[in-house]
């Protein structure tokens, strides 16, 4: 079975901090790796993936994120906050037999404040 | 431009109806999904199919029901079975696994 566990379901910063939200996985089998967006009353975007290869992955509006498979972990982070990024963050993971769909974590909502 | 579209995007539902949402996308995916998000629980899997005219059950299929006759469409209804519908709903699609998922803007259920 596949988990993933989205430390703190919301995250404060100041406008041009550091944004870093934590994610944890569980899989039995190597995964693959999600980080999404969500904006109010809309779908999610997918903000960037890891598959295989570098385990330091570049993806849209400035964020990466790194999967460590020692700490079962795949954190986002962004080197300055901008106030278009408060929204909401989903990590998801893909794994075992099939990797029939994605299963979610619960959400990091972000708050940039001025 | 390629994508995928849900409607409609607001739907209100009397107690012991059944009501249809609609899911199409021209991305031309094989697979396709409905979740089910609710506030602090993230998006539950609701059903998949990852070919037409094939189907499989999520963690939360109970109440629910889905159609996959075309590659484009993949139709969700909520039945009357369904205890509390009230929620979020949104469609996606992929190629594969490797890929992620596209998914559209959602339907909000409100039961009234």
């Amino acid at each position: 079975a596949q988990s993933v566990t989205q430390l703190g379901s919301h995250v404060s910063v100041s406008e041009g901090a550091l944004v870093l939200l934590r994610c944890n996985y569980s899989s039995s089998v190597p995964p693959y790796l999600f980080w999404y967006v969500q904006y109010p009353n809309q779908g999610l975007q997918l903000l960037l993936k890891y598959t295989t290869g570098a385990t330091l992955v570049k993806g849209i509006n400035g964020f990466e994120a790194e999967f460590k498979k020692s700490e079962t972990s795949f954190h986002l982070t962004k080197p300055s906050a901008h106030m278009s990024d408060a929204a909401e963050y989903f990590c998801a993971v893909s794994a075992g037999a099939g990797r029939r769909a994605l299963t979610f974590g619960s959400g990091t909502r972000l708050q940039v404040q001025p | 431009d390629g994508g995928i579209t849900q409607s409609p995007k607001y739907l209100f539902r009397k107690e012991g109806q059944n009501v249809t949402l609609s899911c199409e996308q021209n991305l031309n995916h094989d697979a396709m999904y409905w979740y089910r998000q609710d506030p602090g629980q993230g998006l539950r899997l609701i059903y998949y199919s990852q070919i037409v005219n094939d189907f499989q059950k999520g963690d939360i299929a109970e109440g629910y029901s889905v159609s996959r006759e075309k590659k484009e469409s993949f139709p969700l209804t909520v039945t009357s079975a369904q205890k509390n519908p009230t929620a979020f709903y949104l469609c996606a699609s992929s190629p594969g696994q490797l890929h992620g998922y596209t998914f559209g803007s959602g339907t909000r259920l409100t039961v009234v």
